[in-house]
C-alpha cells in the first residue's frame, strides 16, 4: 500500500515568513510524530497525535511551531516567523496502535530559511 | 537530545566484507529499532528488537540487545554498495507516546 507522503519536498523560504509542511499518514494509522533533522541537532522529536487525544507538544522548540491533525489523518506543522536555525529536513511518521509497532517514515520536506 | 551515541560514526569497507555498528543509549527501553537513511531524506525501517529479545535476524541484517549493558549493534553481512547509507538507531523509551530518540548516525560506505 501507499506509504507516507509528505509536501512540498523542498520549501525555500525568506527569513519571517511562514511555512506549512504537510504530511499525509498510512491509511489506518492513528499515531503521527513529527521529527527534524539538522546538522547541528541530529534527529528530534516535535509533536506526536494519537487518534483525538490532544497532541504531545514537548518537543517543539518554541511557540512558533504548532501542528494540527485535522480527521484523525492528515498533519500540516506550521512554523511562523521562519529563522535561519529553522532550516532541516522535517520528517513525518505514522504507526498503528501499540506499543510494539513500527514507525514508518514519509521522505521528508527540506527547508532552506535565507 | 540524543538518547545515546553510535559507533563508529563513519566507516568504510569493500564490498562483500561485513559491517558492524554498535549503539549505546541510556534510559530503559521499550523497543530499539534501526532505520536506514539515503541521501539525508526519508528514513527506511530495517529491524526492531524488543527489549526481552537478544538477537534478531532479516536476510543479510543481523541485530543484537543487551539491556544490561544498553548497547546494540548492526551487523550487514557480505555488504554490498547498495548497502551505502547512514544507520541509525532509535530507542522507544517506554513513554506515552512511543516517540523516538535517535543516536548520531554511522555513514557506511560500501566499495566496489
Amino acid at each position: 500500500g501507499a506509504g507516507v507522503s509528505q509536501s512540498p519536498s523542498n520549501k525555500v523560504t525568506e527569513k519571517g515568513k511562514d511555512v506549512e509542511l504537510r504530511c499525509d499518514p498510512i491509511s489506518g494509522h492513528t499515531a503521527l510524530y513529527w521529527y527534524r533533522q539538522s546538522l547541528g541537532q541530529g534527529l528530534e522529536f516535535l509533536i506526536y497525535f494519537q487518534g483525538n487525544s490532544a497532541p504531545d507538544k514537548s518537543g517543539l522548540p518554541s511557540d512558533r511551531f504548532s501542528a494540527e491533525r485535522t480527521g484523525g489523518s492528515v498533519s500540516t506543522l506550521t512554523i511562523q516567523r521562519t529563522q535561519q536555525e529553522d532550516s532541516a529536513v522535517y520528517l513525518c511518521a505514522s504507526k498503528r496502535g501499540g506499543s510494539q509497532e513500527t514507525q514508518y517514515f514519509g521522505p521528508g520536506t527540506r527547508l532552506l530559511v535565507l | 537530545s540524543q538518547q545515546g551515541e553510535e559507533d563508529p560514526q563513519a566507516l568504510s569497507i569493500q564490498e562483500g566484507e561485513n559491517a558492524t555498528m554498535n549503539c549505546s543509549y541510556k534510559t530503559s527501553i521499550n523497543n530499539l529499532q534501526w532505520y536506514r537513511q539515503n541521501s539525508g531524506r526519508g528514513l527506511v525501517h530495517l529491524i526492531l528488537i524488543r527489549s526481552n529479545e537478544r538477537e534478531k535476524h532479516s536476510g543479510r541484517l543481523r541485530v543484537t540487545l543487551d539491556t544490561s549493558k544498553k548497547s546494540s549493534s548492526l551487523l550487514i553481512t557480505a555488504s554490498r554498495a547498495a548497502d551505502t547509507a547512514s544507520y541509525f538507531c532509535a530507542t522507544d523509551a517506554n513513554n506515552a507516546g512511543n516517540m523516538l530518540t535517535f543516536g548520531g548516525g554511522t555513514r557506511l560506505m560500501v566499495k566496489p
